[in-house]
């Protein structure tokens, strides 16, 4: 079945500057690849989602891009703020079922 | 709307005894997921259900859960007998229903439950 690596596991980035996520899954059917946002002791809310017949999707200062070939997906956060410390998950849809495969998260922590 | 529902948000019990977790979806979606989060596991899909009716329960870690879905509207998860090692954050997610099946699942707050 479907596997998901996501990295790395904790990453800590001063306001401003940029943050990368990376996951890659295993997969090569999957055609939806969503990210979520998880503050401490919230509930996972989407950020943002990338479909398989598309390269890169941008909203405001997150982006992610998809690579189909290397079986990779990354997130992508300009001029980070504190407000963007919170865990983030990605996770692939498998081509014929509901269901997500999440990697293990990556812990974001912004400095002020 | 108000979003998933899910009660209790906290539940504490004992080894041995049964736990009900109860959802209430978004009104209008047709898919409805069980999930389970731990330290060790992560984010795990336990079920779900398409209008009402189970389609994958792969997920179901064993015999002890249980999950059932009688209408639109409510869902039940259940465990029974409840064990420490149970102890985690169930989360419900609902979505509408796509012929791609991109649209956004939507969490509920979650249900903390410790087993003692």
């Amino acid at each position: 079945g479907e596997n998901v690596e996501q990295h790395p596991s904790t990453l800590s980035v001063q306001e401003g500057d940029s943050a990368v996520i990376k996951c890659t899954y295993s997969d090569s059917a999957s055609n939806y690849f969503p990210w979520y946002k998880q503050e401490l002791g919230k509930r996972p809310q989407l950020i943002i989602d990338i479909r398989s017949n598309v390269g890169e999707k941008k909203d405001q200062r997150i982006a992610v891009t998809l690579n189909k070939t290397a079986k990779h997906f990354s997130l992508h956060i300009t001029e980070t703020q504190p407000e963007d410390s919170a865990v983030y998950f990605c996770a692939a849809l498998g081509d014929s079922s509901y269901k997500l495969i999440f990697g293990s998260g990556t812990r974001l922590l912004v400095r002020p | 709307d108000a979003g998933v529902i899910q009660s209790p948000r906290h539940e504490v019990t004992e080894m041995g005894q049964e736990v009900t977790l109860r959802c209430k979806p978004i009104s209008g979606h047709d898919y409805l997921f069980w999930y389970r989060q731990t330290m060790m596991r992560g984010l795990e899909l336990l079920i779900y259900f398409n209008n009402n009716v189970p389609i994958d329960d792969s997920g179901m870690p064993e015999d002890r859960f249980s999950a059932k879905m009688p209408n639109a509207s409510f869902s039940t998860l259940k465990i029974q007998p409840s064990e420490p090692r149970d102890s985690a954050v169930y989360f419900c997610a609902s979505s509408s229903g796509t012929e791609d099946r991109t649209d956004t699942q939507y969490f509920g707050p979650g249900t903390r439950l410790t087993v003692l």
